[in-house]
């Protein structure tokens, strides 16, 4: 079944280390983001990425990076220097073309720093 | 930038009653996609309903239904017969068709308590 995979479910951080989360579809969609849940927060888009080796910042992109060298991985590496990284991350794709066709979504990484 | 705003953040309902979550929204835009994504405590995110802002029907499945007032920018999520399986967050999603048809904005969710 196609889908998309985020991992680790749960991740623990020491404070000063970074961290990468994995998130990989095989769905065939050009389109992923990466987006922080709080709560009372609603979702935040960190990153997104329209097309491999292209992406561009979210309205929360201070202390997180990304990569798309292929089109089926979008990894977000949470760095030092993101000051408050405890938060519920999620992935999420979609096919460019489809704006009604909305996203499908990961299941989760929830990042505790310890 | 387009805004996406829920104003309750929490509800409860009657198991069998039906309930309304309101969305409003800001844009520019003539054109644009709204959705309405559920989150139950399992956290997985899915999708409810869907509505292009040309089409003045109303979209529907099953007992989620939405009242779109366009004039108004307005998106509410009828549930009706709740279900204690209704329980979630459910977020209130904007999409342009033009301008920002890139990514989803989200509004900050409603919490939705299902009594039995």
């Amino acid at each position: 079944d196609g889908g998309i995979t985020q991992s680790p479910k749960y991740l623990f951080r020491k404070e000063g280390q970074n961290v990468t989360l994995s998130c990989e579809q095989n769905l065939n969609h050009d389109a992923m983001y990466w987006y922080r849940q709080d709560p009372g927060q609603g979702l935040r888009l960190i990153y997104y990425s329209q097309i491999v080796n292209d992406f561009q910042k979210g309205d929360i992109a201070e202390g997180y990076s990304v990569s798309r060298e292929k089109k089926e991985s979008f990894p977000l590496t949470v760095t030092s220097a993101q000051k408050n990284p405890t938060a519920f991350y999620l992935c999420a794709s979609s096919i460019r073309a489809d704006l009604l066709g909305g996203y499908t979504f990961g299941s989760g990484t929830r990042l505790t720093v310890v | 930038a387009q805004t996406v705003t829920q104003s309750q953040p929490e509800m409860s309902v009657q198991e069998a009653e039906t309930v309304t979550l309101s969305c409003t929204y800001d844009t520019s835009e003539s054109d644009y996609y709204l959705f309405w994504y559920k989150q139950p405590p399992s956290r997985q995110m899915i999708l409810v309903i869907r509505q292009e802002a040309y089409k003045q029907q109303n979209a529907t499945e099953n007992r989620f239904s939405v009242n779109f007032q366009k004039a108004a920018k307005s998106f509410s999520l009828k549930i009706s017969d709740s279900q204690l399986g209704d329980a979630a967050m459910y977020f209130c999603a904007y999409r342009g068709r033009w301008g920002g048809s890139e990514k989803l904005v989200f509004g900050k969710g409603t919490k939705l308590t299902v009594n039995p």
